[in-house]
């Protein structure tokens, strides 16, 4: 159980154009989820986190405008990368907390969405 | 001073070593400590998580924390070649959702 997909896996978009990334918890329900990007051989960075109905709550720095996110439902939270442009190239990573169930209220992670802008 | 240190390496060892993956931490308020493995271009899967000080066991693996001197430790028995991956440690709150990442250290068992 704890199975968290992540749509698309790999997506390249031109300069200037919006992305829409998708996050699903397949076998629970994911109160809240997290928002991460990760560059190359480095660690995760919280971007925000998001609760079901809620507006997301963005970390110091990153700009909510630019990075849209909406959390519809318990199993899906979704990251839209608006105006892309080539610094926003990196590893998006999505998690989800099962805390209805889960006392330890592990993340469950996403396998990641690497986006390149061109 | 981040939160939670982590030797980035690479550490290489040979296959069937056993590998001691540690970190240290400064928010004394952690009480939840987890070890993640992240493969080359996955997303990090919990691997193993420890509440409060103490030693956690699971197959090959170990986890360990010592809440008085800030350290968490892992170690990895007869170390294999799928082994190799990057491994991240964790730090959270009680009842928080924000968790704190070390910086992952990039382990290589060689066959």
């Amino acid at each position: 159980g704890a199975v968290v997909s992540q749509h698309p896996s790999w997506v390249i978009c031109k300069s200037g154009t919006s992305v829409k990334i998708e996050c699903r918890s397949l076998d629970f329900q994911a109160t809240t989820m997290f928002w991460y990007r990760q560059f190359p051989k480095q660690s995760l960075m919280l971007m925000a986190t998001s609760n079901e109905g809620s507006k997301a709550t963005y970390e110091q720095g990153v700009e909510k405008d630019k990075f849209l996110i909406n959390h519809a439902s318990l199993t899906l939270s979704t990251l839209t990368v608006t105006s892309a442009h080539p610094e926003d190239s990196s590893f998006y990573i999505c998690s989800g907390v099962r805390t209805e169930y889960d006392s330890t209220d592990t993340q469950y992670f996403g396998p990641g969405t690497r986006l390149t802008v061109l | 001073q981040k939160e939670v240190e982590q030797d980035p390496g690479p550490l290489s060892v040979p296959e069937g070593a056993i590998v001691s993956l540690n970190c240290t931490y400064s928010n004394s308020a952690f009480q939840y400590f987890m070890w993640y493995r992240q493969y080359s271009r996955k997303g990090p899967e919990l691997l193993m998580y420890t509440y409060s000080s103490g030693n956690k066991e699971d197959g090959r693996f170990t986890a360990q924390v010592d809440k008085s001197s800030k350290y968490i430790s892992l170690f990895i028995r007869d170390s294999q070649p799928s082994d190799s991956a990057t491994y991240l440690c964790a730090g959270k709150n009680t009842g928080g959702f924000k968790t704190i990442f070390g910086a992952g250290t990039r382990l290589f068992v060689k066959a």
